[in-house]
């Protein structure tokens, strides 16, 4: 099951604040948060391992609610340097038993900022 | 730390086809991924190695895709009889189990373009 992530895009301007949500039908055991800008390839931000957890990254921080079986994202005093895709990724999908297998990935968040 | 590699970044091959793609993990990384993207989507996880042990393999992956790890470093992909729809980034990602929390580390890709 892929996880749902919302909202699909947001346009912000240089200094405003975000937050990209990444939703579950099933259990969580971690998310794998990831930014990919056009034409790169995706870059490890963080990963939250357990329910209540929180992280944070520089200005970007995330949450995990294990109970709710979801994550949030939250980017603040957005600069230029965090436009691009990121995605959400949970561990064992439908072919998995669970644990640190291979990810099942959103359809990922379009960040654009704006000077 | 040189970072994961794939060799090569482009390929354009016809119809009916067979490619293989090499992908070198991060040095000491004992686990490697491969995954495929679509414009618009995030990556799609197809397989994953242990060492030289292939541990998981997507249901969604057809017979004509073969991954093998021989000595436990790097790693290939071979697609036998390209289709259309094999056109996509094809991604290779590291990760240890021996220290850190999973993160996995993406390679630059090899692109995938089947006329």
């Amino acid at each position: 099951q892929q996880p749902v992530q919302s909202p699909q895009a947001v346009i912000l301007r240089e200094g405003e604040d975000a937050v990209i949500n990444c939703s579950s039908s099933k259990a969580l055991y971690s998310v794998h948060w990831y930014r990919q800008k056009h034409g790169e390839a995706p870059v490890f931000l963080m990963i939250l391992l357990k329910g209540g957890e929180q992280k944070g990254h520089e200005k970007i921080s995330a949450s995990f609610n294990e109970k709710k079986q979801q994550s949030s994202l939250y980017l603040t005093a957005s600069q230029l340097s965090y436009s691009g895709t990121y995605f959400c990724g949970t561990p064992g999908g439908p072919y998995s038993g669970g644990g640190a297998d291979g990810l099942t990935f959103g359809k990922g968040t379009h960040l654009i900022i704006q000077p | 730390d040189t970072g994961v590699s794939q060799d090569p970044r482009h390929k354009i091959t016809k119809r009916g086809q067979n490619v293989t793609f090499r992908c070198d993990p991060i040095s000491e990384h004992n686990r490697l991924y491969w995954y495929r993207q679509t414009l618009g989507q995030g990556p799609e996880f197809l397989t994953y190695f242990q060492n030289e042990a292939q541990l998981e393999k997507s249901r969604l992956l057809s017979d004509r895709f073969s991954a093998e790890r021989p000595k436990g470093s790097f790693s290939t992909l071979e697609i036998q009889r390209t289709e259309q729809g094999d056109s996509a980034m094809y991604l290779c990602a590291s990760t240890t189990t021996t220290s850190g929390e999973g993160e996995q580390y993406f390679g630059p890709g090899t692109r995938l373009t089947v006329t």
